[in-house]
């Protein structure tokens, strides 16, 4: 079935570490994908979103994530995480011609170590 | 603020009973989706409208039905509800359809079944 995985359920670090969140969809077509956050207590914000162009998509908060094509992936990444970044993180798809559905994965809970 | 307004917040119902969910879209926006979030399903598209017309349709269960009225403001009803549907549910907006709008997301409400 066309889904969209998210490959950690948990992730803990400390501060100051680097974060990489894997992200993989299986739509074969053109796809527009996004990375929302939801922190605790708190609607789904969006971070970033990739529709075309540049495959490396800077967000806010310092995020970025990387569209690579042949892999199906759109990782996100933050050189250095913060305490304040402990949240979910929810990748998604917008696949063309799939009648205006936004695609969400599992997502993955951050756990930032003071 | 996403602009978009969930109410209730929160809600404890009985199995058997029935319940309605409203959401307000953003100013401006014509466009309303429905999402479940519970623990072993994450976030499932439920079902989208546009301008008070249906646009597409996910895993909603044949209980559910949802409207958008003229005013724009959506509701979803939920019926016969038994313990699973426990959840959270979001609604999001956006100004129109298609894979390049970004959809923004209320609070939610938490519906618990007992």
């Amino acid at each position: 079935a066309q889904s969209v995985s998210q490959h950690n359920h948990h992730v803990i670090l400390s501060e100051a570490a680097s974060l990489e969140l894997g992200c993989n969809y299986s739509y074969g077509g053109t796809v527009n994908l996004f990375w929302y956050v939801q922190y605790p207590g708190q609607h789904l914000q969006l971070l970033l979103k990739y529709f075309s162009g540049d495959p490396l998509v800077k967000g806010i908060k310092g995020f970025e994530a990387e569209f690579i094509k042949s892999k199906f992936s759109f990782n996100l990444r933050k050189p250095s995480v913060q305490w304040s970044d402990t949240a979910e993180y929810f990748c998604a798809a917008y696949p063309y011609n799939q009648g205006g559905k936004l695609i969400f994965g599992q997502g993955t809970e951050l756990s930032v170590k003071p | 603020d996403s602009g978009v307004t969930q109410t209730p917040k929160h809600l404890i119902t009985a199995t058997g009973q029935r319940v309605t969910l409203r959401c307000s879209p953003r100013s401006g926006d014509l466009s309303v989706y429905w999402y479940q979030q519970s623990l072993d399903q994450g976030l499932q598209f439920l079902i989208q409208y546009y301008n008070g017309e249906e646009r597409a349709k996910g895993n909603i269960l044949e209980r559910f039905s949802a409207q958008q009225f003229p005013d724009l403001h959506s509701e979803l009803n939920l019926s016969s509800l038994e313990l699973g549907d426990s959840a959270l549910y979001f609604c999001a907006s956006s100004v129109a359809v298609g894979a390049n709008t970004e959809a923004f997301f209320g609070q939610g409400t938490r519906l618990t079944v007992v």
